[in-house]
């Protein structure tokens, strides 16, 4: 039972153009969410976050989204750098587990940004 | 300084073996977490130290994993015997504070690539 899910497994845009990581979650009780960025051989590098009380932040090229109603995040990257080439991961903190902050990931997207 | 160190970076060992993973948290951090990948699937949370405690352990898969933090500093995972669904990467993080929003994030090793064969 996958709690957080990234149904796409791949993505692949140009670069200068927008890049749109989505994420979906079935747990009423997230309350915090995150990306996490990957490059081959090293561990996740946290990115950006957004608690559950906003709807949107936003940190240079890279803004999340929430909504909560859908119970949907996205991940917006402009403009895609080829250096944005990387396996996104979308997490989620359980507001029930603020004292160990368990995170659960979505399977991740590998992103492609072409010259 | 330092980020989350992991050793081995990469281990093959036989089925029924056993393997220990040590993970070296940023200096200071007290919160300790174990995750796992398999196959390209998600980031699996396995357990979560508060300096020598085990907050957490839900994630973990079964009795032949042993996770320790002993003088919470350093911690181990041992694999004994180790199975080949055991196959994966390892991932160790660590975060200085944990609050209802977690402010400051966990930073994550480079993980151990274990594979059984």
């Amino acid at each position: 039972d996958q709690q957080v899910k990234q149904n796409s497994p791949s993505l692949s845009v140009q670069e200068g153009r927008i890049s749109i990581l989505n994420c979906d979650y079935t747990n009423s009780m997230f309350d915090y969410f995150l990306w996490y960025k990957k490059y081959p051989a090293e561990g996740p590098t946290f990115l950006i976050s957004i608690s559950s009380i906003k709807d949107k932040n936003e940190d240079g090229r890279f803004t999340v989204f929430l909504n909560k109603s859908a119970k949907h995040l996205s991940l917006h990257i402009v403009p895609s750098q080829p250096g944005d080439s990387a396996v996104y991961f979308c997490a989620a903190k359980e507001d029930r587990s603020s004292n160990t902050g368990k995170l659960i990931f979505g399977q991740g997207t590998t992103l492609q940004v072409k010259p | 300084e330092a980020g989350v160190t992991q050793f081995p970076s990469h281990s093959v060992i036989e089925k029924g073996q056993t393997v220990t993973l040590r993970c070296d948290p940023i200096s200071g951090h007290d919160n300790l977490y174990w995750y796992r990948r398999v196959m390209g699937k998600e980031i699996k949370f396995l357990l979560h130290f508060v300096k020598e405690s085990k907050q957490d352990e839900s994630g973990m898969p079964n009795n032949r994993f042993l996770a320790e933090r002993t003088g919470g500093t350093y911690s181990t995972l041992k694999v004994q015997p180790a199975e080949l669904e055991d196959s994966g990467v390892y991932f160790c993080a660590s975060s200085q504070v944990t609050g209802r929003y977690m402010r400051t994030e966990a930073f994550f090793g480079q993980g151990t690539r274990l594979t059984v064969v």
